[in-house]
């Protein structure tokens, strides 16, 4: 199985800001079969970055994704008030699917 | 519209099983696998299994191997997913999640379901 480590835990930053959130995979996701969702309280998470750098449907393009192997980035360029919520990365190339634990990206 | 909606909130008894459904509308209900992930209260996403809607072929995560069961009706374009001999660690919210593109086991999911609350409590 693979183990995705997410840092930091919790990133506290103000609307305007750069955001950069990481992923780390205990092994190497095949083919960058890597995702990334946005979840706010109470509601399902969405789907901002799949196959590591494309962005899904009607995703602002403020939202990007890098990296390769084992090590992803999401990078939210400027802050906008609606961001402000929990990130998941997961990669899906091999059985079983597994999420990173979170980032909480929060208001300063 | 593309949508996954799925049954509503279920309290049990420990050792009870649960039974959650997750009806697909707008899209062809057999091309695009489905997905079962589940949250515990403040915690993160868990991914339980997989279905193909197609021919019902399924593959469960070894952590639920023996007490989950994910089944379909292509009649109603309704997937389900039966969790048993429950225990309060199974207190969680449940989503079904469709793969973004069709015909397509390894992908990203793009459609959830709202969401289902199962609360095990005596």
């Amino acid at each position: 199985e693979i183990v995705l480590t997410q840092s930091p835990g919790t990133l506290s930053l103000s609307p305007g800001e750069r955001a950069t959130l990481s992923c780390r995979a205990s092994q190497s996701v095949s083919s960058s079969y890597l995702a990334w969702y946005q979840q706010k309280p109470g509601q399902a998470p969405r789907l901002l970055i799949y196959g590591a750098s494309s962005r899904a449907t009607g995703i602002p393009d403020r939202f990007s994704g890098s990296g390769s192997g084992t090590d992803f980035t999401l990078t939210i360029s400027r802050l906008e008030p609606e961001d402000f919520a929990v990130y998941y990365c997961q990669q899906y190339g091999s059985s079983p699917n597994t999420f990173g634990q979170g980032t909480k990206l929060e208001i300063k | 519209q593309v949508q996954l909606v799925q049954s509503g909130a279920e309290v049990k008894k420990p050792g009870a099983s649960v039974k959650v459904s997750c009806k697909a509308s707008g899209y062809t209900f057999t091309s695009y696998y489905m997905h079962w992930v589940r949250q515990a209260p403040g915690q993160g996403l868990e991914w339980m299994g997989i279905i193909n809607p197609s021919g019902g072929s399924t593959s469960y995560a070894q952590k639920f191997q023996g007490r989950v069961t994910m089944t379909r009706d292509t009649s109603t374009s309704t997937v389900y997913m039966e969790l048993s001999s429950l225990r309060s660690e199974d207190t969680a919210v449940y989503y079904c999640a469709r793969v973004r593109w069709l015909l397509r086991r390894f992908d990203a999911f793009d459609i959830w379901g709202q969401g289902t609350m199962v609360t095990v409590s005596s």
